[in-house]
């Protein structure tokens, strides 16, 4: 029962660098999220998927791009890395439907470092 | 704009205490409000409140919503210390969007 994934767990980047925050959930759910932690702070919604082939911006997209070409699988990109984006990523899932409320399922994090 | 306020944002109390935390917000088209407990990694699901004045319990955690004064309350009573954590309280919007707020710290001191 893997629910949501995220890999990796953690990551040290350059500067500059690129590189791909992978997410993928198991329980068929129409809407995808990804969320920044920063320290001390609550989760702001960087960019979310209500099915396949539809992404949205959230509160802070610049910076990350989005792809959902499959309904398990919802990948963040980063082009190029820049120190403010060092923060803990989270990934969440839903299933949403005019009867259906339900809570958000997350991943465990990935935890990026841009020096 | 829509936001969520959590208060307070950080608090400590000793075992056995009882601690209420809040949240307030404004949300256009709310459809839900959700508490979540984040330990160490990804936040864990509490409670979901969508109609005013219906207490949801589980063990000592119990919450209600207030859809006309806007806010929801957590109350934990006779704390642990397994119950330091940072409690999460967003709102969803029938877009389909979670707002989150800052979260409260709760460190419980044996």
């Amino acid at each position: 029962n893997a629910g949501v994934t995220q890999t990796p767990k953690f990551r040290i980047l350059k500067i500059g660098q690129s590189m791909t925050l992978q997410c993928t959930q198991d329980m068929n759910h129409n809407y995808m999220y990804w969320y920044r932690q920063d320290p001390g702070m609550g989760l702001k919604l960087i960019y979310y998927s209500v099915g396949a082939g539809i992404t949205d911006k959230g509160e802070v997209p610049n910076g990350y791009n989005v792809s959902r070409s499959t309904t398990e699988d919802f990948p963040l990109r980063l082009e190029l890395a820049a120190p403010s984006q060092t923060s803990v990523y989270f990934c969440a899932s839903r299933l949403v439907g005019d009867l259906s409320n339900q809570p958000q399922h997350f991943g465990d994090g990935t935890r990026l470092s841009i020096l | 704009e829509d936001k969520v306020v959590q208060s307070p944002l950080s608090l400590v109390v000793h075992e056995g205490d009882t601690v209420t935390l809040n949240c307030s917000y404004e949300v256009t088209n709310f459809r839900s409000l959700l508490w979540y407990k984040q330990e160490k990694k990804a936040p864990t699901f509490l409670f979901m409140l969508t109609s005013s004045g219906i207490e949801k319990k589980s063990g000592r955690l119990s919450s209600i919503l207030d859809k006309k004064e806007l806010f929801s309350i957590l109350n934990i009573t006779a704390t642990q210390t397994g119950d330091s954590a940072i409690y999460l309280c967003a709102v969803n919007n029938q877009g389909g969007k979670l707002i989150f707020g800052q979260g409260t710290e709760l460190s419980v001191k044996p």
